[in-house]
């Protein structure tokens, strides 16, 4: 029930191109979902987080898209750039009221590859 | 830009040996956390550590792990006895606060290698 489950594994996107990333979740209790950006020899670092109270948030070229009902949410990265490159993890944490400590609970990532 | 830094870079051990992975939060933050990622694998939490104490730990984090801050800067991770699985990158976090919505921060990792 912890768990949220990450697809593709890897994606191959021309530049311009759309990339989309799916994440799933059971646990009714998330209340945050943060999308990290790793590259090679980096930690992961924030790209950008939505609240279940919205169904979109943008910022720039990112997108995320947030299905409550479905406890689905995907991250949408237009017009693709080469030095978008990276590792793209979503996450999810619970309310800290109800919460000890705030952890973060990973998807498997999804390695983006965008050809110029 | 303040960041988490975390050292050594790359750390080869025995198995059954003792590791001390070292973290510096970033300076105003007040709540530390360890994650690891297994090759190829997801990022995994380990445990988070608020006012010198552990507020949560995984199933993963058993007695032979432990943190500490044994000054106002540095957060260490010790494996006891390293077994081959603790082969992993570990990754040190640091938020301001615990509220949910307060980014945490995390370091470049140390890569582990157990022998």
């Amino acid at each position: 029930q912890q768990q949220v489950k990450q697809s593709p594994q890897s994606l191959i996107v021309q530049k311009g191109g759309i990339s989309i990333i799916n994440c799933a979740y059971e646990n009714t209790a998330f209340d945050y979902f943060p999308w990290y950006q790793q590259f090679p020899g980096k930690g992961p670092a924030l790209l950008i987080a939505i609240r279940p109270d919205v169904s979109e948030k943008k910022e720039g070229r990112f997108t995320i898209s947030f299905n409550k009902s479905a406890k689905q949410f995907s991250l949408h990265i237009m017009d693709s750039q080469p030095g978008d490159s990276a590792t793209y993890f979503c996450a999810a944490t619970e309310d800290m009221i109800k919460a000890a400590g705030n952890k973060l609970t990973f998807g498997g990532g999804t390695r983006v590859l965008v050809k110029p | 830009e303040p960041e988490v830094t975390q050292t050594p870079s790359h750390q080869v051990t025995q198995m059954g040996q003792e590791v001390i992975l070292r973290c510096v939060p970033i300076s105003n933050h007040l709540y530390f956390y360890w994650y690891r990622q297994i090759l190829g694998q997801k990022v995994e939490f380990l445990v988070s550590f608020y006012n010198n104490e552990i507020s949560e730990k995984s199933e993963i984090f058993d007695d032979q792990f432990s943190v500490e801050r044994p000054d106002g800067s540095n957060f260490t991770l010790k494996i006891r006895s390293t077994k081959l699985e603790d082969s992993a990158m570990y990754f040190c976090a640091s938020s301001v606060s615990r509220t949910v919505y307060n980014e945490q921060f995390f370091g470049p990792g140390t890569r582990l290698t157990v022998l």
